[in-house]
């Protein structure tokens, strides 16, 4: 089944933590990036990858930090956890740059 | 950061009413218009990625048109039913150095009542 995996689910951990929250795909696509969704401030961009090795900020990258050693894979950092990075991630992934995303499940952080 | 309006933010309407919404983005340095379904507690799922000015998409009773030269795109629904009820979300894609930013806006909530 093609599929966006993201781990873990959920996830409550302290400011200053390290953490790391993956998110794989099995559908070959070369884009994949990263969203967080928060009340009233929608679906935002964090970090986007156009191929192996190739990442760009998005709209809101800062106190994260990816990396996409292979195609599949495209980890979410973050080195230094903060409260105010309590939110919903979203990993997702397309095929180029005219197809559709698919999103994982999501990711529920709080950082306490 | 492009600046991405949905309207209207919340809309509730009958079983059977038809309805639309509006997505309205910076007309430079356009690439393509995404529309995305997004049920609660569920992922977000596309409905129609749109290129070309003057392209209309449909799927079902859902249909969707573009203008990309006063930026802006519209979302139909007809006959409205209860499993309609959800937020749907409009992403253009900026072209040019920022080819990989896909913006979201921030949404209508549309609840249809059976």
């Amino acid at each position: 089944e093609a599929q966006v995996t993201q781990n873990p689910r959920y996830l409550i951990t302290v400011t200053g933590k390290k953490l790391t929250v993956t998110c794989s795909q099995n559908m070959n696509h070369e884009y994949m990036s990263w969203y967080r969704q928060d009340p009233g401030l929608g679906l935002r961009q964090i970090y986007y990858s156009m191929n192996v090795e190739v990442t760009d900020k998005g709209d809101v990258p800062e106190g994260y930090k990816v990396s996409r050693k292979e195609k599949r894979n495209f980890p979410l950092i973050l080195e230094s956890p903060s409260p105010n990075q309590t939110s919903l991630y979203f990993c997702a992934s397309r095929r180029s740059l005219y197809e559709k995303l698919f999103f994982g499940s999501g990711t529920q952080l709080s950082v306490l | 950061i492009l600046n991405v309006e949905q309207s209207p933010q919340s809309l509730h309407v009958q079983e059977g009413d038809s309805t639309n919404f509006t997505c309205s983005f910076p007309s430079s340095n356009f690439y393509a218009l995404h529309w995305y379904r997004w049920e609660t507690a569920k992922s977000p799922e596309a409905l129609f990625v749109m290129t070309l000015n003057g392209d209309e998409k449909k799927k079902g009773r859902i249909s969707a048109t573009l203008n990309t030269k006063e930026g802006y795109s519209y979302l139909y629904i007809k006959g409205s039913q209860p499993e309609d009820s959800a937020t749907y979300l409009c992403a253009p894609n900026a072209g040019g150095t920022s080819y990989g930013k896909l913006t979201f806006g921030q949404g209508t909530i549309l609840t249809v009542h059976p």
